[in-house]
């Protein structure tokens, strides 16, 4: 059965600090996706990766950054966390571009930024 | 630019009701890709279903089924006889045929069934 594995569950961090989540799936999959999922606003992509060392800005990149070295590995950083950045986070990953499969989720991230 | 309106956003049935979540999109490709997925309270995206743009025929999935219409750009969600197994935020999105599947996702619609 596919699995996208995240590493927390729940992270408690304070303003400043240099965070990272990490996430990795054992599909062997070439795409991965970070999300942040907030009331009101849904899914909204942060970063995404095609390939090793490859990387794409979502739809709301600024804050983060995103590190891929391994095909099963994708991690999100957060260089210096706000308050604004308290938020559930959603890694995802699919087979490759053009045949659409569908993406698989892990089970979130819930993240507090004191 | 892709864009996905889910405009309700809770939705309360006493179980073994029907009910149908709402789903409608805007995209100016002619190739295009639908998908509905379910978070249980768990947090866990689950994958329910996809469709691609020429393919307009409904599908029926043991109690769930998809009404998939171009000409009103909808591509709606029944649950019949629902279950308190069905509480859940549904979320229907829009992947584009170009590019690095890059996936839209509507707000949500939280679902609670009622013993």
């Amino acid at each position: 059965d596919v699995k996208v594995t995240q590493s927390s569950r729940y992270l408690v961090k304070r303003t400043g600090e240099k965070v990272f989540l990490e996430c990795v799936q054992d599909m062997d999959h070439e795409n991965m996706f970070w999300y942040r999922q907030d009331p009101g606003l849904g899914l909204r992509l942060i970063y995404f990766s095609y390939d090793v060392k490859m990387k794409e800005k979502g739809d709301i990149p600024e804050g983060y950054s995103v590190s891929r070295e391994k095909k099963e590995r994708f991690s999100l950083i957060l260089e210096s966390a706000s308050t604004n950045q308290t938020s559930m986070y959603l890694c995802a990953s699919s087979s490759p571009e053009g045949r659409h499969q569908p993406q698989h989720f892990g089970d979130g991230t819930r993240l507090s930024i004191l | 630019a892709q864009k996905v309106t889910q405009a309700q956003t809770e939705i309360s049935v006493v179980e073994k009701e029907d009910v149908t979540l709402d789903c409608v999109y805007e995209t100016r490709d002619t190739t295009y890709y639908l998908f509905w997925y379910k978070q249980p309270p768990s947090g866990e995206l689950v994958f329910l279903i996809r469709r691609n743009s020429f393919d307009e025929q409904n599908e029926i999935s043991g109690r769930y089924s998809w009404n998939f219409q171009k000409s009103t750009s909808s591509f709606n969600f029944t649950i019949t006889a629902s279950q308190v197994v069905d509480s859940a935020v549904y979320f229907c999105a829009l992947s584009e045929a170009g590019g690095y599947q890059k996936v839209t996702f509507g707000i949500g619609t939280k679902l609670q069934v009622i013993p």
